[in-house]
C-alpha cells in the first residue's frame, strides 16, 4: 500500500511565524501536492511538484512556499503565518498523471 | 472560481434508503474521480469514469459520467452506517491537476 506520511496531525502556532508542513511517500510518486481544505469550499491545491526540484503554483499560491530537494519529500512552508491560514493541509502524490491521487491523512493547523 | 459544485451540500438518511449525489459543471472533464473521507484521514479514490455516459458498479455503489462529461452522480443503494463520509468528485483535463468538488455530507443513521 501506498504511504503518505505527514509529519505533524495537530499544529499550533501564532501569527507571523515561519512553518513548516512535511510531506512524505514512501512509492517513488513523480507527482506530490499540497491542499488546503475548509468547510465548503472542498479542497483547493496551493502547489504541485512533477519532479525533484520542480514546482508549480496552484489555484491558492499566495503565502505559500514549497520546497523538494527529494523525490519523496514536499515540503510546505508558511512564510509569515496569518489566522485565515488555519485549515486542514493534506498533501497528496501520485505516480502520472492519469492515476488517483493518495493522500495522507492531514494536519489540522491553528494560527492563532 | 468553484468549478464543480456538488449537492446536496449535507445529507443525512435512515439505514437501508437510497441516495443520489450529484457533481455539476460548466467545464467538460476528461475524467471524473470519487473519493470518500472519513473523519481524520485523507480522501481515499472510490472511481474513476473516462467516457461520456460510463457507469461504474462498486458494491452498492453506482457512479455515472454525464453524456457531455460535465457532470457526474453518485448512487448507494440501501445505505448502512459504514457509507458515512465526505463525498468528493474531482475533475481532471487530462493534465496535472484535478478540480476538486465543495463535497457531500453524507451520514447515515442507524
Amino acid at each position: 500500500d501506498v504511504k503518505v506520511t505527514q509529519s505533524s496531525r495537530y499544529l499550533v502556532k501564532r501569527t507571523g511565524e515561519k512553518v513548516f508542513l512535511e510531506c512524505v511517500q514512501d512509492m517513488d510518486h513523480e507527482n506530490m501536492f499540497w491542499y488546503r481544505q475548509d468547510p465548503g469550499l472542498g479542497l483547493r491545491l496551493i502547489y504541485f511538484s512533477y519532479d525533484v526540484k520542480m514546482k508549480e503554483k496552484g489555484d491558492i499560491p499566495e503565502g505559500y512556499s514549497v520546497s523538494r530537494e527529494k523525490k519523496e519529500r514536499f515540503s510546505l512552508i508558511l512564510e509569515s503565518a496569518s489566522t485565515n491560514q488555519t485549515s486542514m493541509y493534506l498533501c497528496a502524490s501520485r505516480t502520472g498523471f492519469t492515476q488517483p491521487q493518495h493522500f495522507g491523512d492531514g494536519t489540522r493547523l491553528s494560527i492563532l | 472560481t468553484q468549478l464543480l459544485e456538488q449537492s446536496p451540500q449535507f445529507l443525512s438518511i435512515q439505514e437501508g434508503e437510497n441516495l443520489t449525489v450529484y457533481c455539476n459543471s460548466s467545464s467538460v472533464f476528461s475524467s471524473l474521480q470519487w473519493y470518500r473521507q472519513e473523519p481524520g484521514e485523507g480522501p481515499v479514490l472510490l472511481v474513476t469514469v473516462v467516457t461520456g455516459g460510463e457507469v461504474k458498479k462498486l458494491k452498492r455503489l453506482t457512479f455515472q459520467f454525464g453524456d457531455a462529461r460535465k457532470d457526474s452522480s453518485l448512487h448507494i443503494t440501501a445505505a448502512q452506517p459504514g457509507d458515512t463520509g465526505l463525498y468528493l468528485c474531482a475533475g481532471g483535463k487530462g493534465n496535472e491537476k484535478l478540480t476538486f468538488g465543495t463535497g457531500t455530507r453524507l451520514t447515515i443513521i442507524p
